[in-house]
This record gives C-alpha cells, sequence and structure tokens, in this order.
C-alpha cells in the first residue's frame, strides 16, 4: 500500500507562471488536505477535500489559488500567476475519514519562484 | 483566537539522555491532539494522537502527556538516538465541522553523539 504521493517534488517557475502540484492519496482514503510551510514556520492549512466537492477552504488564498480533487485521479492544487511570495514547501495529507482520523503527510512539493 | 504555542523552539541534547517538548494551546473546541515528527525535507508523520478523554499515550519511546484543564501537552522521548534530531509538531484540532486543524511551529530537536 504505497503513502500519498506528490509530485512533482521540486517545481522551479517565474513570476507569472502557473504551477500545479498533484497529489494521490493513500488507497481507500477519500479525503485530502492541503497546507503550506513557509521556511522557519509551522505547516498552515489550506483546504480540505472529499471526493468532487470542497469541505473547507478557508485557509486558501482567495485570488490566484484553487483546488480540486476529482471523481477519477489526483488532487491537484493550482497556483495561477505565481509570485516570489508562493515560495514554500506544499504538503498533501490524506485520510480515510475526517475527525480523529490520522492524516498521513506526503514528502511535499517545494515550489522555488524565481 | 485558535492558537498553538510550543516550546522551546530548538533543543540540543546528548545521545542517550530524555528530553521533554512542550505544547500550550487555547484551540476551543477540542477535539484532538496529535504530536507530529518532521524529519528535514519530508512530510510529517504521526507519532500521538490524544483525544479529550485521554491523558497519556504512548509510541516506543516516545510518550505524550495531555491536561484538557490546563489546555497543556508534553512529548516526552526517553533515551534519545540520533535518529530523534527532528522537528515536533504540536497539532490541535478543533471539534464540529471540518475538524481542522492548528500547527505549532514545532520545536527542532537535535541530538548530538
Amino acid at each position: 500500500n504505497a503513502g500519498v504521493m506528490q509530485n512533482p517534488r521540486h517545481l522551479v517557475r517565474r513570476r507569472g507562471q502557473e504551477a500545479r502540484l498533484r497529489c494521490s492519496p493513500m488507497k481507500g482514503h477519500s479525503h485530502v488536505y492541503w497546507y503550506r510551510q513557509l521556511p522557519e514556520e509551522g505547516l498552515k492549512f489550506m483546504v480540505y477535500l472529499q471526493k468532487e466537492n470542497i469541505i473547507d477552504e478557508s485557509g486558501m488564498p482567495k485570488e490566484r489559488f484553487s483546488a480540486e480533487f476529482p471523481k477519477e485521479g489526483p488532487s491537484i492544487l493550482r497556483i495561477q500567476q505565481v509570485v516570489r511570495g508562493d515560495s514554500a514547501a506544499y504538503f498533501c495529507a490524506s485520510s480515510p475519514g475526517y475527525g480523529t482520523d490520522t492524516q498521513y503527510f506526503g514528502p511535499g512539493t517545494r515550489l522555488t519562484v524565481l | 483566537k485558535n492558537q498553538v504555542e510550543q516550546s522551546p523552539q530548538s533543543l540540543i541534547i546528548l545521545e542517550g539522555k530524555n528530553c521533554t517538548l512542550q505544547c500550550n494551546y487555547t484551540v476551543s473546541p477540542f477535539s484532538n491532539l496529535r504530536w507530529y515528527k518532521q524529519d528535514t525535507g519530508r512530510g510529517p508523520v504521526s507519532l500521538t494522537i490524544m483525544t479529550f478523554s485521554e491523558n497519556t499515550k504512548s509510541n516506543g519511546r516516545y510518550t505524550a502527556t495531555l491536561d484538557a484543564d490546563t489546555k497543556q501537552s508534553s512529548l516526552h522521548i526517553t533515551a534519545s538516538q540520533l535518529s530523534d534530531s527532528a522537528s515536533y509538531i504540536c497539532v490541535v484540532s478543533r471539534s464540529g465541522g471540518s475538524y481542522i486543524p492548528t500547527f505549532g511551529r514545532g520545536t527542532s530537536l537535535i541530538v548530538h553523539p
């Protein structure tokens, strides 16, 4: 049973380009969470999704950021028109349910905006 | 405001020694508290999870305690090993709705030989 997979592991973009980060949850997990970690800071919740539904996006910036978790395929975090401040590590986690269910984290995608 | 504060920010100990990391929180209403270990360049890995009714939970050399009245938790590491060098993150989730977690900034632990 493979763990949570994220790709790419490293992504370099120039200002104004788009970044697409992918997350494949663990087999059997239907809940996906995205977090952002800035250097020397803690993880910050961005969005919580179930298949085809956004449950909570209270941590996501209102502009340029979007997330989806389609019926088939991985969850996608999309950042349009990236700026230098978007440079961070983006982690995805999955769980079989919610509440007290443990979240299993992927290795993260490190985004660098030049 | 829902917050999670961890102390110390960083800690250096010698291999074989014990140490205790602290976590204070104001998250309410409380659902559960987790401790994670995050190695450099990797995603966090869950060590323990405690709900309101639990006041201690062990996972090998890791023992977590929870005092829900004072809203404090600690993570005790026994007989430290070099591989314990990592960031230890306290995470508290609210009940009701989507259980969105609040993360502490973590304690950076370095174990020296």
